[in-house]
């Protein structure tokens, strides 16, 4: 079935440093990909998106690429700072039901 | 521009409790509905989906049941919650046949004493 990995937390960066969450999807077709952020105690905002293969979504600095070859939308950022952290989320369209699927979440947390 | 609100922000009920979470969303029209659940710690657990007023998809069986009285209103509601009930109740709305993304809401935790 569809599903979604991303890599489990927590992640601890300094400021400014270089930030990669790597996700994973299985699904038929090529389903719209997104990347979700929640801050404390909110709910979940949509970060970026991306609707067909090799499409970038880009957001706040943050960037994600849908490489249909490897099935993937690895989340990227140069520079973080201590605003970014957050858990993170990557989902997908399940293709036919009006539904996302969701990773886990990768709790991200960025240090002065 | 559409708007989501969940009320209570908060409650703490006590186990064999009756629950009553609202979720209501301005500015659009015949929007899909969604109830989460995340637990401590934990990712996101679909519990129920909306597709139209009267037309509801349970994923996960419980003590836990939704309703739609109005197009753009959804509520979760329980006879009796359980310890295991407690969390954070996330409500979220997206356009039919779109791009298929979600809008959530601002949240309800709920803990049960």
């Amino acid at each position: 079935g569809d599903s979604v990995t991303q890599m489990e937390g927590p992640v601890t960066l300094s400021e400014e440093a270089f930030l990669t969450i790597n996700c994973t999807y299985t699904a038929t077709g090529y389903p719209s990909l997104f990347w979700y952020v929640q801050y404390p105690g909110e709910g979940l905002q949509l970060l970026l998106k991306a609707t067909k293969a090799d499409d970038k979504g880009s957001n706040k600095g943050f960037e994600a690429t849908y490489r249909k070859e490897t099935t993937s939308f690895h989340l990227e950022k140069g520079s973080v700072q201590v605003s970014d952290s957050a858990v993170y989320f990557c989902a997908h369209y399940q293709g036919g039901s009006e539904k996302l699927v969701f990773g886990k979440g990768t709790k991200l947390t960025v240090n002065p | 521009s559409q708007t989501i609100h969940q009320w209570p922000a908060t409650l703490v009920q006590p186990v064999g409790s009756p629950l009553s979470l609202e979720c209501t969303v301005e500015g659009t029209s015949n929007p899909n509905l969604y109830w989460y659940r995340q637990a401590a710690g934990r990712g996101l657990q679909l519990l129920f989906y909306s597709i139209g007023i009267d037309q509801i998809s349970s994923e996960v069986p419980q003590n836990l049941s939704a309703s739609r009285p109005q197009d753009r209103q959804f509520i979760l509601s329980s006879k009796k919650l359980l310890l295991s009930d407690s969390g954070f109740y996330l409500c979220a709305w997206s356009v039919p046949g779109s791009s298929y993304e979600q809008y959530f809401g601002p949240g309800t935790r709920l803990t049960v004493t």
